[in-house]
């Protein structure tokens, strides 16, 4: 079974700090991977997509992809409380486009 | 981002009736288009990978009887749910990779909330 873990959280965050969520993967051929929001209520808003070792940033967002250790991050940089939500964390494998989902890790962001 | 399309966004029906889910691609043209259910404070579970002009290929334990899924075109993926039962109430979401963009980020639908009564 070909898996993706996360911690479910909630992960409390003041405003202003930086959030920083993990996640590992148990399949080594795993190509590429993604963080999505997803407010109560919502449908998956994706955020941030990484294919290469190493950080990508956009705006706030910060991905880190280490393939040697399995494992993926997210840093929310100057938190929200609009922020406040679950973040999936997704891997795409070698063939085909399905994704693998992890649970989730719900934030929650004190004013 | 690419934009995909759910209608309806809701839908109440009783037990017994059949309910149908479209999902667009509106941007873009997808051959392959997934189908999620989501109860509450559960995470994402893949019913279906629907593929434009063959047949859907359905997860373990999703009867594919119950799901019906057609893929008539390269924007257009729908879902009927067969003779809905209360169990069958939950949140059905659709996706779609835009591979034009060699990125495969996949989009999704906003989502169609179904009461089974």
């Amino acid at each position: 079974q070909k898996e993706v873990e996360q911690n479910s959280g909630p992960l409390s965050v003041p405003e202003g700090a930086i959030a920083s969520l993990n996640c590992t993967y148990s399949d080594r051929g795993s190509q590429s991977f993604f963080w999505y929001r997803q407010y109560s209520g919502k449908s998956p808003e994706l955020i941030m997509s990484i294919y290469s070792n190493g950080d990508k940033e956009d705006g706030r967002f910060t991905a880190q992809l280490n393939k040697a250790s399995q494992y993926v991050s997210l840093l929310i940089r100057d938190s929200q409380p609009s922020d406040s939500a679950t973040y999936l964390c997704a891997g795409r494998g070698a063939a085909g486009n399905k994704l693998t989902f992890g649970g989730g890790t719900r934030v929650l962001v004190k004013p | 981002g690419a934009v995909v399309s759910q209608h309806p966004s809701w839908v109440i029906c009783k037990s017994g009736t059949s309910v149908k889910i479209e999902c667009r691609s509106l941007d873009f043209q997808a051959t392959t288009m997934f189908w999620y259910r989501q109860f509450p404070k559960q995470s994402l579970m893949l019913m279906a990978t629907s593929n434009e002009g063959s047949k859907a290929t359905y997860e373990q334990g999703v009867e594919k009887d119950k799901f019906l899924i057609n893929h008539a075109s390269l924007t257009l993926s729908t879902l009927t749910v067969t003779s809905a039962h209360p169990e069958d109430s939950s949140f059905y979401i659709c996706s779609a990779p835009d591979a034009g963009t060699g990125t495969y980020e996949q989009y999704f639908g906003p989502g169609t909330r179904l009461t089974v009564t």
